[in-house]
């Protein structure tokens, strides 16, 4: 296994359209976070899920955004109806669930344009 | 409430010492971490303190943290020019496996 997976790299969309980013977790990880990363920006986080089940989506930025992990494997991260304020990066990450410490690890990204 | 604080720019010379600053503000934190971003590549962890520690030590990286001042810092000794990215501060709070809460980053330029 070599690491978190996410897929595109890069997409570049109109305004209006839907678009829908892939993440691949590493294999044995149950949880999966996404987060956003603007320029000059930390990650923000919008959801997580342990195994099929999301814990959280209040941080989702608006109900233009949604995010499901059908099988507790990969996962899918998709914006409708895209502004330009939507640009940015969307990252994703994985981890064990575990007692104390479990180290997040982050993928490459997906790097969103819309024009 | 959660926030993160870091300044945003260090510039140092090769071979000095770096040392990146960062104010959190939630006193529940567990973990306390640092990321590193270079261009183009994605986030990797550097290292983390719990938050019952005061100093951790991982060969040129010393991380120090005042939980009173909810103050955490982190020092690169013998900075090298392979040490230029951004560096993001992150909490977590109650459980270790809360969403990480990152700053804006500090990013750092070694001058050779």
């Amino acid at each position: 296994d070599t690491g978190v997976s996410q897929d595109p790299r890069h997409k570049i969309t109109k305004r209006g359209q839907n678009v829908t980013f892939r993440c691949d977790p590493i294999s044995e990880h149950n949880r999966l976070y996404w987060y956003r990363q603007t320029l000059g920006q930390g990650p923000e986080f919008l959801t997580y899920f342990q195994n099929e089940a999301q814990l959280e989506k209040s941080r989702l930025l608006s109900d233009r955004f949604s995010a499901e992990r059908p099988k507790g494997s990969f996962s899918t991260l998709e914006i409708q109806r895209t502004e330009q304020g939507d640009s940015a990066m969307y990252l994703c990450a994985s981890s064990l669930r575990g007692g104390g410490h479990n180290e997040q690890f982050f993928g490459p990204g997906t790097r969103l344009t819309v024009l | 409430g959660e926030d993160v604080e870091q300044s945003l720019f260090l510039s140092v010379r090769e071979g000095d010492s770096s040392v990146i600053n960062c104010t959190y503000t939630d006193s529940s934190s567990t973990y306390l971490y640092w990321y590193k971003q270079e261009p183009g590549a994605g986030l990797q962890l550097l290292t983390y303190i719990f938050s019952n520690m005061d100093m951790k030590q991982d060969q040129r990286l010393t991380v120090l943290l005042n939980k009173k001042d909810k103050h955490l810092s982190l020092r690169i000794a013998d900075t090298q020019t392979g040490d230029s990215a951004i560096y993001f501060c992150a909490e977590v709070l109650s459980s270790g496996n809360t969403p990480l809460v990152f700053g804006k980053g500090t990013r750092l330029s070694v001058i050779a």
